[in-house]
């Protein structure tokens, strides 16, 4: 089993480019969640999913969108780039009901220029 | 969900048992306290949760105390694979999303010493 994987790992972007965070996992779980990690800041819940077809904010919504148009797909969008999305972005997952552990994936280093 | 507060930071001599300690005083009667632990820059590792009884998996042990306002991860015989950034969170299971953050706060920052 991969888990969750996270795609690209690294990524420089100029701002006001675009880009799309892909998260894919194999687990079969109900729930997807999208955080970024700034130094000193702990994670921050940035848009999470409770299922395919929908999506809801989380803490650091702004400046991001979302889609779960696949129950194994969770993509993280950035429509217009920003310096202040210079981050490590974690996707997780967990299963629906039960203890709702959260599976991390290994991260995502986005720099914007 | 309830606020958690951490120590920032902690050592520990490596192959003694780390206690890691985590305030929780308005934790509420339906909220289980999880740790997870952050290796370097890797994706958080889950470890352990627990409702109101002392919890022990193959990674740790988790005490909590009788009115559950804090709790200890116990970590038995530290190793240099220990040192990491610990994260203590309380939280409801389930589908209980209504408006929370699942926000990992700062955590403890555990250096094992050789």
């Amino acid at each position: 089993n991969a888990g969750v994987t996270q795609t690209p790992k690294f990524r420089v972007l100029k701002t006001g480019q675009s880009m799309t965070l892909l998260c894919a996992q194999d687990m079969n779980h109900e729930y997807m969640y999208w955080y970024r990690q700034d130094p000193g800041m702990g994670l921050r819940l940035i848009h999470y999913s409770v299922g395919e077809g929908t999506t809801a904010k989380g803490e650091v919504p702004d400046g991001y969108n979302v889609s779960r148009l696949k129950k194994q797909n969770f993509l993280l969008g950035l429509e217009s780039a920003a310096p202040s999305q210079t981050s490590v972005y974690f996707c997780a997952s967990s299963p629906r009901g039960g203890a709702n552990v959260l599976t991390f994936g290994a991260g995502s280093r986005l720099t914007v220029l | 969900d309830a606020k958690t507060t951490q120590p920032p930071s902690m050592d520990c001599a490596e192959g003694r048992a780390a206690n890691l300690p985590c305030n929780h005083s308005t934790i509420s009667g339906n909220e289980y306290v999880y740790w997870y632990r952050q290796i370097h820059s890797q994706g958080p590792q889950y470890i352990i949760h627990g409702l109101k009884n002392n919890e022990t998996n193959e990674m740790a042990s988790l005490i909590i105390t009788e009115d559950r306002k804090s709790s200890t991860l116990i970590l038995p015989h530290a190793t240099l694979r220990d040192t990491a950034v610990y994260y203590c969170i309380v939280r409801a299971p389930g589908d209980n999303f209504g408006n929370e953050k699942l926000t990992f706060g700062t955590g403890t920052r555990l250096t094992i010493i050789p």
